[in-house]
């Protein structure tokens, strides 16, 4: 069965405090992995997707990295404007845009 | 390039009623997909509609229904609406590349 989960559930950060995020997945033929970024009462905003293992990308103060079975969101000198639920969404395998989400982690930055 | 677009935003419901939310697409996105977020599940797949065909299902009851237009847009529809069905129902429209943009959502209150 697929599984994703998202560790810690919240997390509460001084400004500029760097610190990161974890997503670990069991999906059958996984079709990439999306990072998405929610703020209250709207859409998720999509960052990133990673293809394959060792795989890094970067966007502003983000960085995402994939392995095998987890990837990370690496948050450096953050500001109060990244606070927000950041969600990591497996793609599941076959012919399908289905995304498997995770709870997602809640980040306050506090300035 | 214009997002994805939700209609209506916010739409309160008596049990027992019916709704149809709809979602338009990023231009040339042939796929949508809707999922439902709520406090306690978190974000949950509802179906995939693509060139008009359902492709995937989520684990929701029948009361749950889609549809797809030949202009990429979709509806969902929910009848016999439950206390439960409260939540917030978001589309996603992805491209070739598998990425998925989502709208704003619709904020569904059923009393």
């Amino acid at each position: 069965e697929d599984q994703v989960t998202q560790s810690p559930e919240a997390l509460r950060l001084q400004e500029g405090e760097s610190s990161s995020l974890n997503c670990s997945y069991t999906v059958s033929g996984l079709r990439g992995l999306f990072w998405y970024r929610q703020d209250p009462g709207k859409g998720p905003e999509f960052l990133f997707t990673l293809y394959s293992a060792g795989e890094e990308k970067e966007k502003e103060r983000l960085k995402a990295t994939l392995t095998k079975k987890e990837s990370f969101l690496h948050i450096t000198a953050p500001k109060p404007e990244d606070s927000a639920t950041y969600l990591c969404a497996p793609g599941h395998g076959g012919a399908t845009n289905k995304l498997i989400f995770g709870t997602g982690t809640l980040l306050a930055v506090q300035p | 390039k214009a997002g994805v677009t939700q209609t209506p935003r916010y739409l309160i419901k008596t049990r027992g009623q019916q709704v149809t939310l709809s979602c338009s697409p990023i231009s040339g996105h042939r796929s949508v997909s809707w999922y439902q977020q709520t406090p306690g599940q978190g974000l949950q797949f509802l179906f995939e509609y693509f060139s008009e065909t359902q492709r995937n299902k989520g684990n929701f009851p029948g009361r749950f229904s889609g549809r797809q237009f030949s202009n990429s847009r979709s509806e969902m529809n929910v009848s016999t609406l439950e206390l439960g069905d409260s939540a917030l129902y978001l589309c996603a429209s992805s491209a070739e590349t598998g990425e998925a943009f989502f709208g704003q959502g619709t904020r569904l209150t059923v009393v």
